[in-house]
């Protein structure tokens, strides 16, 4: 079965500081790969997704991943955050071999940025 | 607003009562979704349907839960008999399409508390 690690549950960053939550999943075998962020007490948005093609991934504000196949990771990233990026920020990984396109979410990432 | 919805945000019940949430997929999504997130925690897969058809359960959904999505558009979740472990963030999504990955759209969930 499909899983996902997030090793850091909290990342505090001075805001203008670059930032990387780290993301590794469990199989490369046909898999895709998303990026979400929840702000509180709300659901979940869409920052970016890996289907396939170009392993570096740009998204909404911002915000950058790149495929790893071969460490089998996905490593979220932003060159110079703001303080409105203070949120959880999670990563799931889906399979081509489940039918039902199931989300495999991560436990998430707190990211506080500070002035 | 086009997005998904979720009805009601927040729902206070004692223990042993029954409770039923409702989701409005975006209009023509063939494909509906339902995850629980607990307290810092990641979502966790609880049911899939494609058009009227449940297609998948997890072994999470007891038989107390039950799911339903008639004609294909909105979709109901009931929980019998709520446990205090019941309480959670209960997160719908759908997601276009009949073949193939794609992008799933969350509502904003509805917070469960069972005293």
């Amino acid at each position: 079965a499909q899983s996902v690690t997030q090793l850091d549950s909290q990342v505090p960053v001075f805001e203008e500081a670059p930032v990387e939550l780290r993301c590794n999943y469990s199989s490369s075998v046909s898999v895709y790969l998303f990026w979400y962020v929840q702000y509180p007490n709300q659901g979940l948005q869409l920052l970016l997704k890996y289907l396939s093609g170009s392993t570096l991934v740009k998204g909404i504000n911002g915000f950058e991943a790149e495929f790893n196949k071969s460490q089998t990771s996905f490593h979220l990233r932003k060159p110079s955050v703001h303080i409105s990026d203070t949120a959880e920020y999670f990563c799931a990984v889906t399979s081509g071999r489940d039918s039902s396109y199931k989300l495999i979410f991560g436990s998430g990432t707190r990211l506080l940025v500070r002035p | 607003d086009t997005g998904v919805s979720q009805d009601p945000r927040h729902k206070i019940t004692k223990r042993g009562q029954n409770v039923t949430f409702r989701c409005d997929p975006i209009s023509e999504h063939n494909r509906l979704y339902w995850y629980r997130q607990t307290l810092g925690q990641g979502p966790e897969f609880l049911t899939y349907f494609q058009n009227e058809a449940q297609l998948e359960k997890s072994r999470l959904l007891s038989d107390r839960f039950s799911a339903e999505r008639p004609k294909g558009s909105f979709s109901t979740l009931e929980i019998q008999r709520t446990e205090q472990g019941d309480s959670a963030m209960y997160l719908c999504a759908s997601s276009p399409g009949q073949i193939g990955v794609n992008e799933q759209f969350f509502g904003p969930g509805t917070r469960l508390t069972v005293l």
